[in-house]
């Protein structure tokens, strides 16, 4: 069955510079969700998309951004790294209708490491 | 504000032993319970939620955890450990007016002994 395919899987960037991480969700789902995990810590909930539209908001620094395209394919923005930001990037992807929500199904994830 | 609690950042137990790992939840609105695992270096694998229907949950690789609302927990057990169960565990809650976003616990770390 298709998963959630997340590129790249591994990012090596300076500080200062910018990244992309995509993520293409589960075929037919329309919700798309985007969490950080730092070393040795539980994932946090960064930014989400529903149909396109940013459902709701996290802990995501403002020079992040994301959004969620017409395929529903999804892309995170991250400019001016820092080292702090080094850390497993999940996308999450599922469907929701209007009673209900399937579980997340995760990507492998994308490893950002900024030197 | 609702939260999840993980009791214990690290579990031992023997091969074959009885595996227990506690979480606990804080939340004004009845909410949605997973709990999944993760690999090293792996993504997070669902192993089992709770939707407000059958208490008692049944999930994959011998996993069930049972919701106890008057306890506000839900905690994961396995009867018989086995060595491929070494993983972190996360338990997470989401709730459907706040776009069902995952809220995680610290996790557990699962160590088996042989």
């Amino acid at each position: 069955a298709a998963g959630v395919i997340q590129s790249p899987r591994h990012l090596i960037k300076e500080k200062r510079e910018t990244a992309t991480l995509k993520c293409y969700p589960i075929p037919r789902h329309d919700t798309v969700y985007w969490y950080q995990q730092g070393p040795g810590q539980d994932p946090q909930f960064l930014i989400s998309f529903y149909e396109k539209m940013q459902s709701d908001k996290g802990s995501i620094p403002d020079r992040f951004s994301a959004q969620q395209f017409s395929d529903y394919h999804s892309e995170l923005n991250m400019s001016s790294l820092e080292l702090g930001d080094s850390a497993l990037y999940f996308c999450a992807s599922s469907f929701r209708d209007i009673y209900s929500n399937t579980e997340a199904f995760f990507g492998q994830g994308t490893r950002l490491t900024v030197v | 504000a609702q939260s999840v609690t993980q009791l214990g950042s690290h579990v031992s137990v023997s091969e074959g032993a009885l595996v227990l790992l506690r979480c606990n939840y804080s939340s004004s609105v009845p909410p949605y319970l997973f709990w999944y695992v993760q690999y090293p270096n792996q993504g997070l694998q669902l192993l089992l939620k709770y939707t407000s229907a059958a208490t008692l949950v049944k999930g994959i690789n011998g996993f069930e955890a049972e919701f106890k609302k008057s306890e506000t927990s839900f905690h994961l057990t396995k009867p018989s450990a086995h060595m491929s169960d070494a993983a972190e565990y996360f338990c997470a809650v989401s709730w459907m007016d706040s776009s069902y976003k995952l809220i995680f616990g610290s996790g557990t770390r699962l160590l088996v002994r042989p």
